[in-house]
């Protein structure tokens, strides 16, 4: 069964840096595009960045854009994402899912951010 | 951004019952319209793709219809394994990504 198992969450200062990781148990990791989306606590579904299986195309979030940074290895079956000036309202667990052209049909477990002073 | 809106917020229903959520773009997305369904503490479930299409192993009791910018998620027979939070998306390549803000769906 493939799997997604997101890694990096933690806690952190307002403006400080993380960087998640996304590993998949897939050898056709190079053939998908894969996307972060987070969830507030108690709050709803937030899209926030997508990327190509070449790397070519990628888009954010305006709410994230110019501070997160999406990139893959496929080399490594894994989708990373630096966020940099972090935010307390970026405070959220963060999934990892795969696109399959039929919306997102695989999802990690998620890994928690928490941005607090 | 394309603005998806979802109705009701919160909908109390019984085992049995049938249940529609409605699920509205500010702008036209064809048909790439997904549902999910998301338990708490877990990770969101796809459902519909395509505003219409099943995916597979989803119980043939959920069913979409809908394009453009009016859809629905309909539940034909309420079982105790679907009181969850149910969520649209659309995802037309054009745009970015959004989803709708969620129906509660909970038991009478």
């Amino acid at each position: 069964e493939v799997q997604l198992e997101e890694s990096g969450g933690g806690l952190v200062k307002p403006g400080g840096s993380l960087r998640l990781s996304c590993t998949a148990s897939e050898s056709t990791f190079n053939t998908y595009t894969f996307t972060w989306v987070r969830q507030a606590p108690g709050k709803g579904l937030e899209w926030i960045s997508s990327m190509t299986s070449n790397s070519q195309y990628i888009k954010y979030a305006d709410s994230v854009k110019g501070r997160f940074t999406i990139s893959r290895d496929n080399a490594k079956s894994s989708l990373y994402l630096q966020m940099n000036s972090l935010r307390v309202e970026d405070t959220a667990l963060y999934y990892c899912a795969r696109d399959s052209r039929r919306g997102f049909d695989l999802w990690g477990r998620g890994t928690l951010v928490t941005v607090s002073a | 951004d394309i603005k998806m809106t979802q109705s009701p917020s919160t909908l109390s229903a019984s085992v049995g019952d049938r249940v529609t959520i409605t699920c509205r773009a500010s702008q036209s997305v064809s048909s790439w319209l997904a549902w999910y369904q998301q338990k708490p503490g877990k990770a969101p479930k796809l459902l519909i793709y395509q505003a219409s299409n099943l995916e597979s192993g989803v119980p043939s009791r959920f069913s979409g219809s809908g394009s453009g910018t009016e859809f629905t998620l309909t539940i034909s027979s309420l079982q105790p394994d679907d009181f969850a939070t149910y969520y649209c998306q659309q995802y037309n390549s054009y745009s970015p990504y959004t989803f709708g803000q969620g129906t509660k769906l909970e038991i009478k």
